[in-house]
């Protein structure tokens, strides 16, 4: 059984420009995740998706931060502008239903370099 | 909110020793608790999850326990290897992960 995908692995742009981070699940889980991980730090959770369906984006910066799950599958998320601070490696997780009690795994990562 | 806290921040041990690495928790509703293990430069990878109505899980060389009215969970590894270099993170769900910071694990051959 694949795991979470995610694309790219690597990305190093300038400050101000755009980027943008796939993921794509587990086959079968309808909650994904995507978390923010600073070095040295636990990764925080910035965005849970049910299905198509953003429940919980509290902690995503909507100034900048935009994400979607089109068809309730694969997802996007994008920054625009980058800052310096938002080096960090961006994680996505997927689990197979809604709720808390479910297990949660993790895709590689893609790891951000603003210069 | 809660706070996830992990000791000692890193850890380092001769081969065959057995690791004790800690966790703990400032809100008991929690649904369950996973502890994962990362390399550098990866993700993560799940080890163990422990359902709230558990008191511990075991798989392999790992063992984890889970005292929900005091806030703490321990993961033993029995028998270090070199292999078992990395970061362990344990992150408490109370309907989201929350994690600690991790414990740096280097086990000296």
């Amino acid at each position: 059984e694949a795991g979470v995908v995610q694309s790219p692995r690597y990305k190093i742009i300038e400050k101000k420009q755009p980027v943008a981070f796939w993921c794509n699940p587990i086959s079968g889980h309808n909650t994904l995740y995507w978390y923010l991980q600073n070095l040295g730090q636990g990764p925080e959770l910035l965005i849970r998706y049910e299905n198509e369906e953003a429940v919980d984006d509290s902690q995503l910066p909507k100034d900048r931060f935009s994400a979607e799950r089109l068809k309730g599958v694969d997802s996007t998320l994008k920054i625009q502008p980058a800052e310096l601070g938002d080096s960090a490696v961006y994680l996505c997780a997927s689990s197979l239903e809604p709720g808390g009690d479910n297990e949660q795994f993790f895709g590689p990562g893609t790891r951000l370099t603003v210069l | 909110k809660q706070e996830v806290t992990q000791i000692p921040a890193a850890l380092s041990v001769p081969e065959g020793e057995n690791l004790v690495l800690n966790c703990s928790f400032t809100d008991s509703a929690i649904y369950n608790l996973q502890w994962f293990r990362q390399d550098p430069g990866k993700g993560l990878t799940s080890l163990l999850l422990i359902q709230s109505s558990q008191r511990e899980q075991t798989s392999g060389r790992l063992n984890a326990s889970l005292d929900k009215s005091s806030g703490r969970s321990t993961l033993y590894i029995a028998a270090s290897q070199p292999g078992d270099s990395a970061t362990y993170l344990c992150a408490v769900n109370d309907y989201k992960l929350s994690f600690g910071a991790g414990t740096t694990v280097t086990v000296r051959a």
